[in-house]
């Protein structure tokens, strides 16, 4: 089955800069790759996913990045506020088969203000 | 705006009591997982349905756990007997899948439990 790595799993930034949280899958099949944003005490929610089908996606100050060859993508937050502070998961899924996401570990982003 | 509900939002019991969990999936929605959450070990998938019927329980201990649709709009999960090792929170999400498209699981606020 899939097996979905992520590092680091804790970051600290100062506000304005750059964070940058990198996954890695095994399985080749998987086409589909969300991220979600987990506020403490608050349920995940989707901040952007990519499909196989193109290499890198933009939203504001948020972009993914995805290399199918090197089977990793990667979430790159630009400009960082505090109310980015969170825990990001990244996850997995091909579009064939029964299998559901596979998330990654999880990475505590902390941006100081 | 559409969201996932669970009910009930945290629950404290003793070891050995039966637990059952609730969720309510977006309406039109026609998948729906189970989730639990530790600190330990992250998101762990523990079952799944599609159209009422599972797709894939593999996640969950077979031995105390149960997962259940019994109607589009109504998910259970029930655990008996607990134990404090269940002690986590447990998500509810639900999606709509379509032929190969992967769309967006939207998560439910989840359930805080304790087993003491």
């Amino acid at each position: 089955g899939e097996n979905v790595e992520q590092h680091p799993s804790t970051l600290s930034v100062q506000e304005g800069d750059s964070a940058v949280i990198k996954c890695t899958y095994s399985d080749s099949a998987s086409n589909y790759f969300p991220w979600y944003k987990q506020e403490l005490g608050k349920r995940p929610q989707l901040i952007i996913d990519i499909r196989s089908n193109v290499g890198e996606k933009k939203d504001q100050r948020i972009a993914v990045t995805l290399n199918k060859t090197a089977k990793h993508f990667s979430l790159h937050i630009t400009e960082t506020q505090p109310e980015d502070s969170a825990v990001y998961f990244c996850a997995a899924k091909p579009s064939t088969g029964r299998r559901a996401l596979t998330f990654g570990s999880g990475t505590r982003l902390q941006v100081q203000p | 705006d559409a969201r996932v509900t669970q009910t009930p939002r945290h629950k404290v019991t003793e070891m050995g009591q039966e637990v059952t969990m609730r969720c309510q999936p977006i309406l039109g929605h026609n998948t729906v997982f189970w989730y639990r959450q530790t600190m330990m070990q992250g998101l762990e998938l523990l079952a799944y349905f599609r159209n009422r019927a599972p797709l894939d329980d593999s996640g969950m201990p077979k031995d105390r756990f149960s997962a259940e649709m019994p109607d589009a709009t109504l998910a259970t999960l029930k655990i008996q007997p607990s134990e404090p090792r269940d002690s986590a929170v447990y998500f509810c999400a639900s999606g709509l899948v379509l032929g190969q498209d992967n769309n967006e699981q939207f998560f439910g606020p989840g359930t805080r439990l304790t087993v003491l």
